[in-house]
């Protein structure tokens, strides 16, 4: 079974450009989960769906970041503009109750590590 | 909020040797899951062992095992004949029916030869 595929895995850019991240869930997974990660702390939750509909994006500063799932496969997170406080390693999740029962396990993806110069 | 607190940000332990990694966490909910993951430098979160609140049992998984204590609100990882292979991040985390996984700092566990 493929697991999460998640690219560019490495992106730098400058200040005030925008960067687009990409994600491919574990086939039949609906939910769907972006995670930012600053250097020695434990990943953050940004937004979660369910299918195509964001059903948690409370943490997203939606000033700057916008994430889409259209047809509730892929998923595309945007940062436009970047700032310097934006460089951290973002991580893609995806888990299915129905594959995997009332676990609630998530499967990560190797992450973006983006840095904004 | 729930929050989790890893309060060793780092351990050394010789291999072969055993290793415990503690984790705390504060909730007001009756059920939940509760995991640890390991994050090499690669960067890839593995799951490591999972634990159902609602289980007494504590849960184990080849060397690893886990000492839960719900009144507690505690949750340590236990790694017996530590391997070269497990040096890496270690991150507890916490979630209520697939909801956001809420983790912890981690711990920084490295191995000795």
């Amino acid at each position: 079974e493929a697991g999460v595929v998640q690219s560019p895995r490495y992106k730098i850019i400058e200040k005030k450009q925008p960067v687009a991240f990409w994600c491919n869930p574990i086939s039949g997974h609906n939910t769907l989960y972006w995670y930012r990660q600053n250097l020695g702390q434990g990943p953050e939750l940004l937004i979660r769906y369910e299918n195509e509909e964001a059903v948690d994006d409370s943490q997203l500063p939606k000033d700057r970041f916008s994430a889409e799932r259209l047809k509730g496969v892929d998923s595309t997170l945007k940062i436009q503009p970047a700032e310097l406080g934006d460089s951290a390693v973002y991580l893609c999740a995806s888990s299915s109750i129905l594959m995997t029962g009332e676990s609630y396990e998530q499967y990560f993806g190797p992450g973006t590590r983006l840095t904004v110069t | 909020a729930q929050t989790v607190t890893q309060s060793q940000p780092e351990m050394s332990v010789q291999e072969a040797e055993t290793v415990t990694l503690s984790c705390t966490y504060d909730t007001s909910e009756s059920d939940y899951y509760l995991f640890w993951y390991k994050q090499p430098p690669s960067r890839q979160m593995i799951l490591v062992i999972r634990q159902e609140a609602y289980k007494q049992q504590n849960a184990t998984e080849n060397r690893f095992s886990v000492n839960f204590q719900k009144a507690a609100k505690s949750f340590s990882l236990k790694i017996s004949d530590s391997q070269l292979g497990d040096a890496a991040m270690y991150f507890c985390a916490y979630t209520e029916y697939g909801n956001k996984l809420v983790f912890g700092a981690g711990t920084i566990l490295r191995v000795k030869s």
